[in-house]
């Protein structure tokens, strides 16, 4: 069955510091990747997906297909970074969507 | 920038009553979630369209749940009757096709409280 993992729900860095949020995802094929985000009072929306290979407000996320991981990643985090995050997933040639259950991330100055 | 459009915003309800929930996707967008996010979870998707067509509602309490989108436009959510356990975030996604990694973008969501 498709599942997203995502360990930490609370994860607190200090301003400055990297940034590291976990995502594992069990899928027999190849699916597609995303992160979302969700900022105070925002509605939850895209921060990146795997297929465009891109990097947004500093943030990367590297396919680790032997891992079944899906890592959100920034060198150095800042206090707008504070969010609700989101992995997701869908499988190849499927409808089926699955999020995470979320990881809220807390940058302190 | 279009954006996709919920409402109402909030909804208290005692149990045993019918509530509904209705949405207006992105222009164009042919492709329709709703999701069920209960406090400290991820979104669960409820149910899925392709058009006017459910593709998707394996995880739809179809006892008490049902949703339509008639025209393959706009769409409702309803529960008949809610139960306590109803009591969530239902947010409403659309986006331009459902398969092939296309991104959702998601409406506000209706806070629902059922007493």
């Amino acid at each position: 069955a498709q599942r997203v993992t995502q360990p930490e729900k609370l994860l607190s860095v200090f301003k400055g510091a990297p940034v590291e949020l976990k995502c594992n995802y069990s899928y027999s094929g190849s699916p597609e990747l995303f992160w979302y985000v969700q900022y105070s009072r925002q509605r939850l929306q895209l921060l990146l997906r795997h297929i465009s290979r891109e990097s947004i407000k500093g943030f990367t996320a590297d396919l680790n297909k032997g891992e079944t991981s899906f890592h959100l990643k920034k060198p150095f985090a800042q206090e707008e970074d504070s969010a609700m995050y989101y992995c997701a997933s869908q499988g190849a040639g499927t409808y089926k969507y699955i999020f995470g259950t979320g990881t809220r991330l807390k940058v302190l100055a | 920038e279009a954006e996709v459009a919920q409402s109402p915003r909030y909804k208290i309800t005692e149990k045993s009553q019918a509530v509904a929930f209705w949405c207006d996707p992105i222009s164009g967008h042919a492709t329709l979630y709703w999701y069920r996010q209960i406090l400290g979870q991820g979104p669960e998707l409820l149910v899925q369209f392709q058009d006017e067509s459910v593709v998707d509602d394996s995880q739809l309490p179809k006892d008490r749940f049902s949703a339509e989108r008639l025209k393959g436009v706009d769409s409702t959510l309803k529960i008949q009757p809610a139960e306590l356990g109803d009591s969530a975030m239902y947010l409403c996604a659309s986006s331009l096709s459902g398969s092939g990694g296309y991104t959702q973008y998601f409406g506000p969501g209706t806070r629902l409280t059922v007493l």
